[in-house]
């Protein structure tokens, strides 16, 4: 059973309007949540955190919402651009010592920008 | 600027064969992870070290090994290759310490087992 989980293999938005990300998660142990960027034939890069603490966070045309009640993230890119074409994965780790080394991660979702 | 290396980048193994998976960090970063990543299944955590000398299983563990003698190498091993484990892998480091630290990941090492 995934205790994170993207429903949505792939998006496609066109260039210049927002992209959202969705993730939700079933374990409340979870304490800290990241999203990481994909390219083909690239280890994932870190993009973006947000701690339970926290209901939003932002960083330049990148913000990611917190929803606890619901167990629920998203990521908005906006304004997207072709650069952002990637696999998106929303990660979480429980609180706690040696966190960092039990992050699960979702399945991925696969943004397309189009022109 | 290395970061965290992996070796070798592909490799075909046939069935039964076994073989290791380097990978190599020059942070000095405490902690190491192994994830697999499979289409449709994301970033599956196969085994972790919090240190030198200290390792635990992740999700998936069954068929690989691992051991950390050093804080800068952790070694994946295959002991005999299956199918199953065509995958692309990828190994991470991040400082260690409590929740927030960011993790690296290398380029990732493509394992086909036919």
């Amino acid at each position: 059973d995934q205790q994170v989980k993207q429903n949505s293999p792939s998006l496609s938005v066109q260039e210049g309007r927002i992209s959202i990300l969705n993730c939700d998660y079933t374990n409340s142990m979870f304490d800290y949540f990241l999203w990481y960027k994909k390219y083909p034939a690239e280890g994932p890069t870190f993009l973006i955190s947000i701690s339970s603490i926290k209901d939003k966070n932002e960083d330049g045309r990148f913000t990611v919402f917190l929803n606890k009640s619901a167990k629920h993230l998203s990521l908005h890119i906006v304004p997207s651009q072709p650069g952002d074409s990637a696999v998106y994965f929303c990660a979480a780790s429980p609180r706690g010592y040696s966190s960092a080394s039990k992050i699960i991660f979702g399945s991925g979702t696969r943004l397309s920008i189009r022109p | 600027n290395a970061g965290v290396t992996q070796t070798p980048k592909f490799q075909v193994l046939k069935t039964g064969q076994s073989m290791t998976l380097q990978c190599a960090q020059d942070m000095n970063h405490e902690y190491m992870s192994w994830y697999r990543q499979d289409p449709g299944m994301g970033l599956r955590l196969i085994h972790y070290s919090v240190g030198a000398g200290i390792t635990d299983q992740g999700e998936v563990p069954n068929g690989y090994n691992v051991s950390r003698s050093t804080t800068e190498d952790f070694p994946l091993r295959l002991l005999s290759a299956a199918p199953s484990q065509t995958s692309v892998y990828f190994c991470a480091s991040s400082r260690g310490g409590d929740t927030g630290n960011t993790i690296y990941f290398g380029e990732g090492s493509w394992l086909t087992v036919v």
